[in-house]
């Protein structure tokens, strides 16, 4: 099946700096890749829909300068969280779709801590 | 926005018995899917059931969906211990490529 990574899968980080979490579908292209975010013992909340070569689309309640993502090309997908604070702190997900087809396919997550 | 809502919320069941997991959902579907998400790790794809089906077999995996109810079931028959996971359901955002999940069911199988 389609394989997408995450780097990195855990980062600790002190607030007010920035990280970058990085998603790739390793064997397929993805022109549309989801950014979703999890706090313990909850469901996924999306966060934007990244689409290659075009801004994303962020949720309601999501603040676009906060969370900064690119999809420069087909296969990698970036989200900044820029000046983190303790409340940023959760489970970050990607998820990647392929054209034509129902299911997504998840990375494995990269879990964020901010000190 | 989250739309589904899953019940139970935690099932503890032994092994060899069968788990039932229920989500209620809100809007009108093309397709509800369940995934599986082990303890800090990423979601897996399980079954996808479309609108105009009633009912779906994958293996131990049994799914129904009742779109007069806005309402899916998952049973996993004859568990074991490695299924122990939390699932969710989730519905496509009217027709589109997002897709909205429900609350999730925390399952614990004991051996």
């Amino acid at each position: 099946g389609a394989v997408v990574s995450q780097h990195p899968s855990r980062v600790i980080c002190k607030s007010g700096t920035s990280v970058k979490i990085e998603c790739r579908s390793l064997d397929f292209q993805a022109t549309t890749m989801f950014w979703y975010r999890q706090f313990p013992k909850q469901s996924l909340m999306l966060m934007a829909t990244s689409n290659e070569g075009s801004k994303a689309t962020y949720e309601q309640g999501v603040e676009k300068d906060k969370f900064l993502i690119n999809h420069a090309s087909l296969t990698l997908s970036t989200l900044t969280v820029t000046s983190a604070h303790p409340e940023d702190s959760s489970f970050y997900i990607c998820s990647a779709f392929i054209q034509g087809a129902y299911e997504q396919y998840f990375g494995p997550g990269t879990r964020l801590t901010v000190t | 926005s989250q739309q589904g809502e899953e019940d139970p919320q935690a099932l503890s069941i032994q092994e060899g018995e069968n788990a039932t997991m229920n989500c209620s959902y809100k809007t009108s579907i093309n397709n509800l899917q369940w995934y599986r998400q082990n303890s800090g790790r990423g979601l897996v794809h399980l079954i996808l059931i479309r609108s105009n089906e009633r009912e779906k077999h994958s293996g131990r995996l049994r799914v129904t969906l009742d779109t007069s109810k806005k309402s899916s079931s998952l049973l996993i028959t004859a568990s074991r211990a490695a299924d122990t996971a939390s699932y969710f359901c989730a519905t496509d955002d009217s027709g589109g490529n997002k897709l909205v999940f429900g609350a999730g069911t925390i399952l614990r199988v004991k051996s």
